[in-house]
């Protein structure tokens, strides 16, 4: 079964403080992982996507990898920041390779707060 | 700007009263898609169409009817609410399949309760 899970469900740090957001899936085959970020009372805004050729991208002050072998991601926050209290949604797309369209499966994200 | 819009942001109808919530995109984007989002649960995708008058079921269709007669809009339709249709409901955009690695533009979101 397609499945993306992601730890913690929530975390609260300190500003200025990093931190790293986990994301495990067990979706195959794989097309492509990304990086939301949705602010309370608006929708996900893209923050990266990855092939599983790729290991890394930056964004910013977020950077995301990738572990196709192990089937795992992480997003990594430097240097935090109070605009980054939001959740961070992982989705894979699933290659489908009758029909065109490839399917996409999304975490139930990680509630991040950071306070002062 | 280019955005995605929904209304109305907020709607709090009764059991078996038809609604229709609307999704706009000032893109010229040919592929959207409609989504639900409940605690605890990632996005569920409800309907997607391809182009105009291409629509296809998603995840969780059931109870929801879409149409898409022009490429800017498509509005989500539920006939007959039902409370379990409770959500937040996202609209979204993108140039060609959301996961051929085109980046998707959400909408703002709208809170449905039904009573």
């Amino acid at each position: 079964k397609n499945q993306v899970e992601q730890s913690p469900q929530s975390l609260i740090i300190l500003e200025g403080k990093n931190c790293t957001l986990q994301c495990n899936y067990t979706v195959s085959p794989f097309s492509n992982l990304r990086w939301y970020k949705q602010d309370t009372g608006r929708g996900p805004v893209s923050l990266t996507i990855m092939t599983f050729s790729e290991n890394t991208k930056s964004n910013g002050r977020y950077t995301a990898t990738l572990d196709a072998d192990t089937k795992q991601s992480s997003l990594h926050i430097t240097a935090s920041q109070l605009s980054d209290s939001a959740s961070y949604i992982c989705v894979v797309t699933v290659l489908m390779f009758s029909g065109g369209y490839n399917k996409l499966i999304f975490g139930a994200g990680t509630r991040l707060a950071v306070h002062p | 700007e280019a955005q995605v819009t929904q209304n109305p942001r907020y709607l709090i109808t009764v059991t078996g009263k038809k609604l229709t919530v609307t999704c706009s995109q000032n893109m010229n984007h040919e592929y959207m898609s409609w989504y639900r989002q409940d605690p605890g649960l990632g996005l569920r995708q409800i309907y997607y169409s391809m182009n105009v008058e291409v629509t296809d079921k998603g995840d969780v269709p059931e109870g929801y009817k879409v149409s898409r007669k022009e490429k800017r809009n498509f509005p989500l339709i539920l006939e007959s609410p039902s409370p379990n249709q409770t959500s937040l409901y996202f609209c979204a955009s993108s140039q060609g399949l959301a996961g051929n690695y085109n980046e998707q533009f959400f909408g703002p979101g709208t809170r449905l309760t039904v009573l």
